[in-house]
């Protein structure tokens, strides 16, 4: 079925470093690739998304990267703060009303 | 917060017993669903609902049903607990202007002991 690898599982940075985190899905057919943030005992907040008909959106310190070739897709975060620090999960899906297939997260640890 | 409910917040219940979630939503969004939160799983999608009365299983639906008989309402049914039915339970509903986006509920805490 349907998969979507995220890495890295953890990631720790300085205050102020930038911050990667890397997907890779199967469905050729995903067009939709949305972002979320999951603070410890809260819902996922979405943070950022890009469809396949775009290869880069930028929103602040934060921006996501996609290569349809390659089917993957980035989220790159920059001058990080302490605040960055979540869980944050990539997703792949298609049109409305299908399911999104998640990643397993990645934990972010910002320190100052 | 897409004007998402869910109750009960958290549940403690015993295996073998019967567990329903409600989710309610007061934008009239047509999709739904139902997914599942589990340490190093990530969301997993159990039920989805694309309009009163239409439903369809997603990639973890055994053990589980749902019910959509209102728009605004969409629950979740455990028929008999399992321990292996603990975890966080979030219901999101699908918005936004193409309707791909997925907006989350706070989740249930639901521990089957």
């Amino acid at each position: 079925g349907e998969n979507v690898e995220q890495h890295p599982s953890t990631l720790s940075v300085q205050e102020g470093d930038s911050a990667v985190i890397k997907c890779t899905y199967s469905d050729s057919a995903s067009n939709y690739f949305p972002w979320y943030k999951q603070e410890l005992g809260k819902r996922p907040q979405l943070i950022i998304d890009i469809r396949s008909n775009v290869g880069e959106k930028k929103d602040q310190r934060i921006a996501v990267t996609l290569n349809k070739t390659a089917k993957h897709f980035s989220l790159h975060i920059t001058e990080t703060q302490p605040e960055d620090s979540a869980v944050y999960f990539c997703a792949a899906g298609r049109q409305a009303g299908t399911a999104l297939i998640f990643g397993k997260g990645t934990t972010l640890s910002v320190s100052s | 917060d897409a004007g998402i409910t869910q109750s009960p917040r958290h549940k403690v219940t015993e295996t073998g017993t019967p567990v329903t979630l409600r989710c309610h939503q007061t934008e009239n969004h047509r999709y739904m669903y139902w997914y599942r939160q589990d340490p190093g799983h990530g969301l997993r999608l159990i039920h989805y609902s694309y309009g009163v009365k239409d439903t369809d299983k997603g990639e973890v639906s055994d053990g589980y049903s749902v019910s959509r008989s209102k728009t605004e309402d969409f629950l979740l049914t455990l028929e008999s607990a399992t321990s292996s039915q603990t975890s966080v339970y979030f219901c999101a509903i699908s918005a936004g202007g193409t309707g791909e986006t997925q907006y989350f509920g706070p989740g249930t805490r639901l521990l089957v002991l």
